[in-house]
Parts: structure tokens; C-alpha cells; sequence
């Protein structure tokens, strides 16, 4: 399978500020996704980040918050915008690669919003 | 969109007894059921998947069923040893196929009692 990497692995910010968070995949992949984890929940799908265009986001998630970027086949981000206490998350990307419908998740970034 | 409902939210099991945790979910159009183990801290690591068009997959003491018609999935462990104690997370594909993204079900946390 893949090798993900996200970074930062946490940290710890303000509200009102944003936040940018990478993740890099060792090979191309076809799909990639974000995924919040509140803490002690179960995952919830942000958004699918789309290669060359806008990303497709699920209910409840909009751009203006969450803005996503994927340039390429191994790479994305996902930006945290104007965060509060409520914000304070694990933040994963998966991927899908393969021709596999299995998803491989990244580390995770620990955001706590002070 | 898809609903998974998933139980116990906690199962307290003695080593070598299986362990049981079921899900169902709402769209009949769903396909693709994974199943994900997370220790804490750690990302969530797929242990054994479902597709629609069978009805039972075995990978050593891990089992998952299907049924479609009921719209239910279950994980079985059997022979549980102290490594199997995590929080286990059952999925579906919304709308057929993991390139869609995954519904999670609330995860149950698995105690093994020595």
C-alpha cells in the first residue's frame, strides 16, 4: 500500500487563525480524501479532493472553512480557516489507489484550538 | 445520504471467547463494507472488507457477513487475544465503491480480559 505522511503531526493555534495541513503520498493515487475525528468519535467525511478542481465537499462542510487543494497525484491540502475551540480535531487524508476500493489513511494531525 | 448504525459501543469480552460487533446501514445502493481497527493514537488500519456480491470473508480469526436483503454486516473475532483490544469501526460506501468516500459507523470500543 502507500505511504502517507501529513504534516504537521499536531499543533496548537489560536482562534481566528488558520491552519494548513499536507499530506504527501509516495506514489499517484486516484482518489484522496479528508476526514475529521472529533475527539473520542468516529470519522466524518470533510470533503474529496479532486485533482486539477474545486473539491467535492458532504454536507455540513463548506470551502470558505475548510478550502482544499490538490495539484497533483500525490499531494493535498486541507486549510482550517478562522478556527475555534470547536475545531479541535484529528484531521486524516486517505487515499485510494490501486484500482482497489480500499482506503489507506495517513497519520493524522492533532489540532487542539486554544 | 447513507446512515450506519453500529453496536455495542462497547464489548467487554474474556480472552479466547469471540467477540461480535454489528452494523447496519440505509442505502441499498451501498456496496462496499470495510471494516477499521484504531489503537489509540494511532490511524485507523482496514482489517478485512466486504463487497456487496458475497456474503462471507474470512482472513484467519477475522470474519465479516453480509446481508444485503437486511441491510446488516457484522465483524467476528474469534479466539480474541489482549492485541485484538482497540476501537473497531465498521463503513459503507455511499454510493457503491470506496472512490465514493466512507459513512462511519460511532465504532465499538473491544476490551479483552485476561
Amino acid at each position: 500500500s502507500a505511504v502517507i505522511s501529513q504534516k504537521p503531526s499536531r499543533d496548537i493555534c489560536q482562534r481566528g487563525t488558520s491552519l494548513t495541513i499536507q499530506c504527501q503520498v509516495d506514489s499517484q493515487v486516484t482518489m484522496m480524501f479528508w476526514y475529521r475525528q472529533q475527539p473520542g468519535q468516529s470519522l466524518t467525511l470533510i470533503a474529496t479532493a479532486n485533482q486539477g478542481s474545486e473539491a467535492t465537499y458532504e454536507s455540513g462542510f463548506v470551502i470558505d472553512k475548510f478550502p482544499i487543494s490538490r495539484p497533483n497525484l500525490t499531494f493535498s491540502t486541507l486549510t482550517v480557516s478562522n478556527m475555534s475551540p470547536e475545531d479541535s480535531s484529528i484531521y486524516l487524508c486517505s487515499v485510494l489507489s490501486g484500482g482497489t476500493d480500499t482506503q489507506y489513511f495517513g497519520p493524522g494531525t492533532r489540532l487542539t484550538v486554544l | 445520504g447513507e446512515n450506519v448504525e453500529q453496536h455495542p459501543s462497547t464489548l467487554s469480552v474474556q480472552e479466547g471467547d469471540s467477540a461480535v460487533i454489528k452494523c447496519t446501514y440505509s442505502d441499498s445502493a451501498s456496496n462496499y463494507f470495510p471494516w477499521y481497527k484504531q489503537e489509540l493514537g494511532k490511524r485507523p488500519q482496514l482489517i478485512i472488507d466486504i463487497r456487496s456480491n458475497v456474503g462471507e470473508k474470512k482472513d484467519q480469526r477475522i470474519a465479516v457477513t453480509l446481508n444485503k436483503t437486511a441491510k446488516h454486516f457484522s465483524l467476528h473475532i474469534t479466539e480474541t487475544q489482549p492485541e485484538d483490544s482497540a476501537v473497531y469501526f465498521c463503513a459503507a460506501s455511499p454510493t457503491g465503491g470506496g472512490a465514493d468516500g466512507l459513512t462511519f459507523g460511532k465504532g465499538t470500543h473491544l476490551i479483552i480480559q485476561p
